[in-house]
Protein backbone atom coordinates (compact mmCIF):
# COMPACT_ATOMS: atom_id res chain seq x y z
CA UNK A 1 0.00 0.00 0.00
CA UNK A 2 1.29 3.78 -1.07
CA UNK A 3 1.67 5.92 2.23
CA UNK A 4 3.84 7.96 4.41
CA UNK A 5 4.15 6.49 7.79
CA UNK A 6 5.35 8.95 10.93
CA UNK A 7 6.83 7.55 13.77
CA UNK A 8 5.95 8.19 16.77
CA UNK A 9 2.63 9.46 16.76
CA UNK A 10 2.31 10.77 19.98
CA UNK A 11 5.18 11.65 22.38
CA UNK A 12 5.18 13.58 25.87
CA UNK A 13 8.62 15.02 26.71
CA UNK A 14 10.64 17.29 28.25
CA UNK A 15 12.21 20.63 27.52
CA UNK A 16 16.09 20.09 26.16
CA UNK A 17 15.62 16.62 25.37
CA UNK A 18 16.46 15.78 21.88
CA UNK A 19 13.97 13.86 19.75
CA UNK A 20 13.78 12.72 16.18
CA UNK A 21 9.93 12.26 14.59
CA UNK A 22 10.69 9.91 11.06
CA UNK A 23 9.17 10.03 7.78
CA UNK A 24 9.07 7.71 5.30
CA UNK A 25 7.43 7.25 1.74
CA UNK A 26 7.25 4.11 -0.47
CA UNK A 27 6.13 5.87 -3.22
CA UNK A 28 9.59 7.17 -4.78
CA UNK A 29 8.58 10.57 -4.68
CA UNK A 30 11.26 13.37 -5.10
CA UNK A 31 9.40 15.84 -2.81
CA UNK A 32 9.12 15.79 0.87
CA UNK A 33 8.05 18.32 3.48
CA UNK A 34 7.10 18.78 7.52
CA UNK A 35 4.29 21.14 8.34
CA UNK A 36 3.16 21.53 12.22
CA UNK A 37 -0.39 22.17 12.60
CA UNK A 38 -1.66 24.78 15.53
CA UNK A 39 -5.59 25.96 16.37
CA UNK A 40 -5.87 28.60 14.09
CA UNK A 41 -2.75 28.82 12.25
CA UNK A 42 -3.44 26.08 9.88
CA UNK A 43 -0.32 24.32 8.72
CA UNK A 44 3.32 25.66 8.61
CA UNK A 45 5.80 24.40 6.83
CA UNK A 46 8.73 23.68 8.57
CA UNK A 47 11.27 22.43 6.10
CA UNK A 48 11.51 20.69 2.29
CA UNK A 49 13.40 18.64 0.46
CA UNK A 50 13.06 18.58 -3.34
CA UNK A 51 15.17 15.24 -3.63
CA UNK A 52 17.94 13.74 -2.11
CA UNK A 53 20.58 15.68 0.33
CA UNK A 54 18.37 19.19 -1.03
CA UNK A 55 16.82 20.78 1.56
CA UNK A 56 15.52 24.00 2.60
CA UNK A 57 13.82 26.12 5.33
CA UNK A 58 10.12 26.87 4.75
CA UNK A 59 8.62 29.49 7.26
CA UNK A 60 9.19 28.41 10.35
CA UNK A 61 12.25 26.58 10.99
CA UNK A 62 13.66 27.94 13.39
CA UNK A 63 14.53 25.13 16.19
CA UNK A 64 14.42 22.15 13.88
CA UNK A 65 16.54 19.86 11.64
CA UNK A 66 16.17 17.91 8.77
CA UNK A 67 18.55 15.58 6.72
CA UNK A 68 17.43 13.77 3.36
CA UNK A 69 20.23 11.04 3.03
CA UNK A 70 17.68 9.02 1.12
CA UNK A 71 14.86 9.22 -0.93
CA UNK A 72 12.56 7.47 1.29
CA UNK A 73 13.33 8.97 4.51
CA UNK A 74 13.31 12.38 5.80
CA UNK A 75 13.51 13.03 9.81
CA UNK A 76 12.76 15.60 11.54
CA UNK A 77 14.67 16.39 14.47
CA UNK A 78 14.56 18.75 17.48
CA UNK A 79 17.78 19.17 19.39
CA UNK A 80 16.24 20.94 22.24
CA UNK A 81 12.31 21.02 22.49
CA UNK A 82 10.92 23.58 23.97
CA UNK A 83 7.13 24.04 24.81
CA UNK A 84 6.00 26.15 21.83
CA UNK A 85 6.95 23.34 20.10
CA UNK A 86 3.81 21.39 21.25
CA UNK A 87 2.01 20.64 18.08
CA UNK A 88 0.88 18.18 15.22
CA UNK A 89 3.27 17.68 12.67
CA UNK A 90 2.93 16.61 9.56
CA UNK A 91 5.02 14.80 6.94
CA UNK A 92 4.33 15.24 2.94
CA UNK A 93 5.65 13.51 -0.05
CA UNK A 94 4.61 14.40 -3.81
CA UNK A 95 5.92 12.77 -6.73
CA UNK A 96 6.54 15.97 -8.69
CA UNK A 97 7.79 19.56 -6.97
CA UNK A 98 5.27 19.54 -4.31
CA UNK A 99 2.46 21.44 -5.21
CA UNK A 100 0.17 19.55 -7.21
CA UNK A 101 -0.97 16.84 -4.77
CA UNK A 102 0.62 15.74 -1.74
CA UNK A 103 0.14 12.88 -0.02
CA UNK A 104 0.44 13.20 3.83
CA UNK A 105 1.59 11.34 6.96
CA UNK A 106 -1.11 10.38 9.63
CA UNK A 107 0.85 13.02 12.23
CA UNK A 108 2.40 13.14 15.24
CA UNK A 109 1.11 14.89 18.39
CA UNK A 110 4.04 16.09 20.29
CA UNK A 111 3.98 17.84 23.46
CA UNK A 112 6.83 19.44 25.34
CA UNK A 113 6.35 20.04 29.10
CA UNK B 1 5.02 38.82 2.08
CA UNK B 2 2.57 36.04 0.98
CA UNK B 3 -0.76 34.94 2.04
CA UNK B 4 -4.00 33.47 1.36
CA UNK B 5 -7.07 34.42 3.33
CA UNK B 6 -10.36 32.47 3.69
CA UNK B 7 -13.42 32.14 5.67
CA UNK B 8 -12.64 30.44 9.09
CA UNK B 9 -16.47 28.96 8.87
CA UNK B 10 -19.19 27.85 6.61
CA UNK B 11 -22.46 26.17 7.62
CA UNK B 12 -25.06 24.68 5.15
CA UNK B 13 -27.32 21.95 5.26
CA UNK B 14 -27.34 18.46 3.63
CA UNK B 15 -27.73 18.41 0.31
CA UNK B 16 -27.15 22.23 -0.23
CA UNK B 17 -24.07 24.01 -2.36
CA UNK B 18 -21.63 25.41 -0.33
CA UNK B 19 -18.65 27.94 -1.71
CA UNK B 20 -15.53 28.71 -0.09
CA UNK B 21 -13.62 30.87 -1.31
CA UNK B 22 -9.98 31.88 -0.91
CA UNK B 23 -7.73 35.35 -2.22
CA UNK B 24 -4.15 34.91 -2.15
CA UNK B 25 -1.31 36.96 -2.67
CA UNK B 26 1.62 36.43 -3.33
CA UNK B 27 4.90 37.66 -5.21
CA UNK B 28 4.74 34.68 -7.99
CA UNK B 29 1.67 32.04 -8.50
CA UNK B 30 2.15 28.41 -9.81
CA UNK B 31 -1.49 26.92 -8.89
CA UNK B 32 -3.68 26.59 -6.00
CA UNK B 33 -4.51 23.15 -4.10
CA UNK B 34 -7.23 22.49 -2.30
CA UNK B 35 -7.19 20.29 0.56
CA UNK B 36 -9.74 18.35 3.05
CA UNK B 37 -9.12 17.63 6.45
CA UNK B 38 -11.46 15.64 8.61
CA UNK B 39 -10.99 16.34 12.84
CA UNK B 40 -8.44 13.93 14.14
CA UNK B 41 -7.04 13.24 10.38
CA UNK B 42 -4.42 13.87 7.89
CA UNK B 43 -4.88 16.49 4.98
CA UNK B 44 -5.98 15.06 1.66
CA UNK B 45 -5.75 16.50 -1.78
CA UNK B 46 -8.94 17.67 -3.54
CA UNK B 47 -7.87 19.78 -6.49
CA UNK B 48 -5.70 22.22 -8.15
CA UNK B 49 -5.98 24.81 -10.85
CA UNK B 50 -2.95 26.38 -12.60
CA UNK B 51 -5.18 28.04 -15.00
CA UNK B 52 -8.11 29.86 -14.98
CA UNK B 53 -11.31 28.26 -14.68
CA UNK B 54 -13.32 25.61 -13.24
CA UNK B 55 -12.34 21.77 -12.63
CA UNK B 56 -14.58 19.25 -12.18
CA UNK B 57 -14.28 15.90 -9.87
CA UNK B 58 -17.28 14.63 -9.30
CA UNK B 59 -19.27 16.05 -6.81
CA UNK B 60 -16.59 19.07 -6.05
CA UNK B 61 -15.10 21.82 -8.42
CA UNK B 62 -12.58 24.24 -8.19
CA UNK B 63 -12.58 27.66 -9.80
CA UNK B 64 -9.34 30.24 -10.57
CA UNK B 65 -9.09 33.75 -11.77
CA UNK B 66 -5.30 34.38 -11.78
CA UNK B 67 -6.04 38.39 -12.39
CA UNK B 68 -8.06 38.38 -9.31
CA UNK B 69 -5.73 36.30 -6.72
CA UNK B 70 -9.07 34.38 -6.36
CA UNK B 71 -10.18 31.04 -6.23
CA UNK B 72 -13.29 29.11 -4.81
CA UNK B 73 -14.01 25.61 -3.96
CA UNK B 74 -17.75 24.48 -4.26
CA UNK B 75 -18.72 21.53 -2.78
CA UNK B 76 -22.88 20.49 -4.52
CA UNK B 77 -24.73 18.07 -2.82
CA UNK B 78 -23.52 18.60 0.52
CA UNK B 79 -23.43 15.09 2.56
CA UNK B 80 -22.57 15.23 6.35
CA UNK B 81 -19.70 13.77 5.58
CA UNK B 82 -18.55 16.43 3.93
CA UNK B 83 -18.48 18.26 7.39
CA UNK B 84 -14.49 19.47 7.76
CA UNK B 85 -11.78 21.68 7.24
CA UNK B 86 -11.00 22.65 3.43
CA UNK B 87 -7.78 24.64 3.26
CA UNK B 88 -6.41 26.01 0.10
CA UNK B 89 -2.32 26.69 -0.74
CA UNK B 90 0.08 28.26 -3.20
CA UNK B 91 3.46 27.51 -3.93
CA UNK B 92 6.18 30.19 -3.66
CA UNK B 93 8.39 30.89 -6.44
CA UNK B 94 11.04 33.26 -5.78
CA UNK B 95 14.14 31.68 -6.81
CA UNK B 96 15.58 29.17 -3.98
CA UNK B 97 12.38 28.96 -2.53
CA UNK B 98 10.36 26.78 -5.00
CA UNK B 99 9.40 24.18 -3.02
CA UNK B 100 7.62 26.27 -0.27
CA UNK B 101 4.10 25.52 -0.08
CA UNK B 102 1.85 27.92 1.85
CA UNK B 103 -1.48 27.00 3.57
CA UNK B 104 -4.43 29.40 4.42
CA UNK B 105 -5.89 29.22 7.93
CA UNK B 106 -8.22 26.66 6.81
CA UNK B 107 -12.25 26.63 6.43
CA UNK B 108 -14.68 24.86 8.89
CA UNK B 109 -17.49 23.57 7.15
CA UNK B 110 -20.30 22.09 9.34
CA UNK B 111 -22.96 19.90 7.52
CA UNK B 112 -26.90 19.89 9.18
CA UNK B 113 -29.04 17.49 8.58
Amino acid sequence: EAQVTQNPRYLITVTGKKLTVTCSQNMNHEYMSWYRQDPGLGLRQIYYSMNVEVTDKGDVPEGYKVSRKEKRNFPLILESPSPNQTSLYFCASSPWDGVYEQYFGPGTRLTVT
Amino acid sequence: GQSLEQPSEVTAVEGAIVQINCTYQTSGFYGLSWYQQHDGGAPTFLSYNALDGLEETGRFSSFLSRSDSYGYLLLQELQMKDSASYFCAVRASEKGSQGNLIFGKGTKLSVKP
